[in-house]
């Protein structure tokens, strides 16, 4: 059964801080990997995914990578902001599989 | 505006009252999901439907129904709430099979059952 590991759970850094978030996950089968911010009282949404094929994809001040074999991704942040604090989710689907499994994320704080 | 709405929003309720939480969606999606999120537990997926009258179980499905009788409304159905069942609910939709990155999810409907 597919897992899906944040860690840390929590940050809290000082605005300015180029950011890694790390994801692991325990099957390599994946179809693809997703990125996914949430903000208190809203949905979820998806900041960037990266296909089984690829290794990473940008966009804007975000870049996540994928490392299929080792089972990992990171989502970099550049020069964060105070703006960029929530909750970001990092999710995979199973490759012949229609499921999300998401983790369990890691809530960011960007202190001005 | 493209969207996935919810209602309602928050709601309490008592054991073995039913209810229902509506979702809807405007952008003609044929996949539609619903999802709980716990503390410690993080989202996971109830039922799935890939289209009208096609609806399957995701990881948690005890205890909840579905229906899709039409595209846009794909509601979810507590037949005897349990507090076991307090949680923050998604409902997603998106366009098809594969199409992950136009995934769209509501604000969420926050249920307690007491």
């Amino acid at each position: 059964k597919q897992e899906v590991t944040q860690i840390p759970a929590a940050l809290s850094v000082p605005e300015g801080e180029n950011l890694v978030l790390n994801c692991s996950f325990t099957d390599s089968a994946i179809y693809n990997l997703q990125w996914f911010r949430q903000d208190p009282g809203k949905g979820l949404t998806s900041l960037l995914l990266i296909q089984s094929s690829q290794r990473e994809q940008t966009s804007g001040r975000l870049n996540a990578s994928l490392d299929k074999s080792s089972g990992r991704s990171t989502l970099y942040i550049a020069a964060s902001q105070p703006g960029d604090s929530a909750t970001y989710l990092c999710a995979v689907v199973q490759g012949g599989s229609e499921k999300l499994v998401f983790g369990k994320g890691m809530k960011l704080t960007v202190n001005p | 505006e493209a969207q996935v709405t919810q209602n309602p929003r928050y709601l309490i309720t008592v054991t073995g009252k039913k209810l229902t939480v509506t979702c809807s969606q405007n952008m003609n999606h044929e996949y539609m999901s619903w999802y709980r999120q716990d503390p410690g537990l993080g989202l996971r997926q109830i039922y799935y439907s890939m289209n009208v009258e096609v609806t399957d179980k995701g990881d948690v499905p005890e205890g909840y129904k579905v229906s899709r009788k039409e595209k846009r409304n794909f509601p979810l159905i507590l037949e005897s709430p349990s507090p076991n069942q307090t949680s923050l609910y998604f409902c997603a939709s998106r366009p098809g099979p594969g199409r992950y990155y136009e995934q769209y999810f509501g604000p969420g409907t926050r249920l307690t059952v007491t």
